[in-house]
């Protein structure tokens, strides 16, 4: 079964950090590029970050550009995101998913989601 | 204020049809095949409906389709189930600087 299942969600502190995990199983990852996504709480889906497949390109939404980080470690079939400089505005459901083909053209499957509360 | 405009919401009754409309730019929608519909309920993750502008992936009833025309992409939903209540989004490449972007998406009620 091809799954992707999310971790590492939690409360941190304005200014703090946190790291990120989405292990992924049932498919060849190495072959595909990823993404984040996420959703604040009473708001839409917010396009985050995206790796590809080799992970030598990495993107990020302006949002979260120079403080968050995404990788991969395609031995371990897991992709990480490690968000830096946390503000409250990034208070979400966290989402990983995998890109079918191309980057907007359709991504499946999708975690459960993390829950990340940044909060003094 | 979301890179792709979606009417905030829409409703129909059972077994009729709706169109969602998801407008953009020439840089994003208008300017390849790279466009995609999401479902999400509340409490669910998002369930990919359409992916390159009106391909079903298998498993999404043919009751979902999809189409572009110019900067405007449509996801229409015919026979309208009770189960169809949930939130829609349409979500497009938009380039190398900003890679991709969402829909701010649209309630769909089902009466």
């Amino acid at each position: 079964e091809v799954q992707l299942v999310e971790s590492g969600g939690g409360l941190a502190q304005p200014g703090g950090s946190l790291r990120l995990s989405c292990a992924a199983s049932g498919f060849i990852f190495s072959s595909y590029a990823m993404t984040w996504v996420r959703q604040a709480p009473g708001k839409g889906l917010e396009w985050v970050s995206a790796i590809s497949d080799s992970g030598l390109s990495m993107y990020y939404a302006d949002s979260v550009k120079g403080r968050f980080i995404i990788s991969r470690d395609n031995s371990k079939k897991t992709l990480s995101l490690q968000m830096n400089s946390l503000r409250a505005d990034d208070t979400a459901i966290y989402y990983c998913a995998r890109v079918l083909t191309y980057y907007g053209s359709g991504s499946w499957p999708w975690g459960q989601g993390t829950l990340v509360t940044v909060s003094s | 204020q979301s890179a792709l405009t979606q009417p905030r919401s829409v409703s129909g009754s059972p077994g009729q049809s709706v169109t969602i409309s998801c407008t953009g730019t020439s840089s994003d929608v208008g300017g390849h095949n790279y466009v995609s519909w999401y479902q999400k309920h509340p409490g669910k993750a998002p369930k990919l409906l359409i992916c390159d502008v009106s391909t079903r992936p298998s498993g999404v009833p043919d009751r979902f389709s999809g189409s572009k025309s110019g900067n405007t992409a449509s996801l229409t939903i015919s026979g309208l189930q009770a189960e169809d209540e949930a939130d829609y989004y349409c979500c497009s490449y938009a380039g190398t600087n900003t890679l991709v972007v969402f829909g701010g998406g649209t309630k769909l009620t089902v009466l």
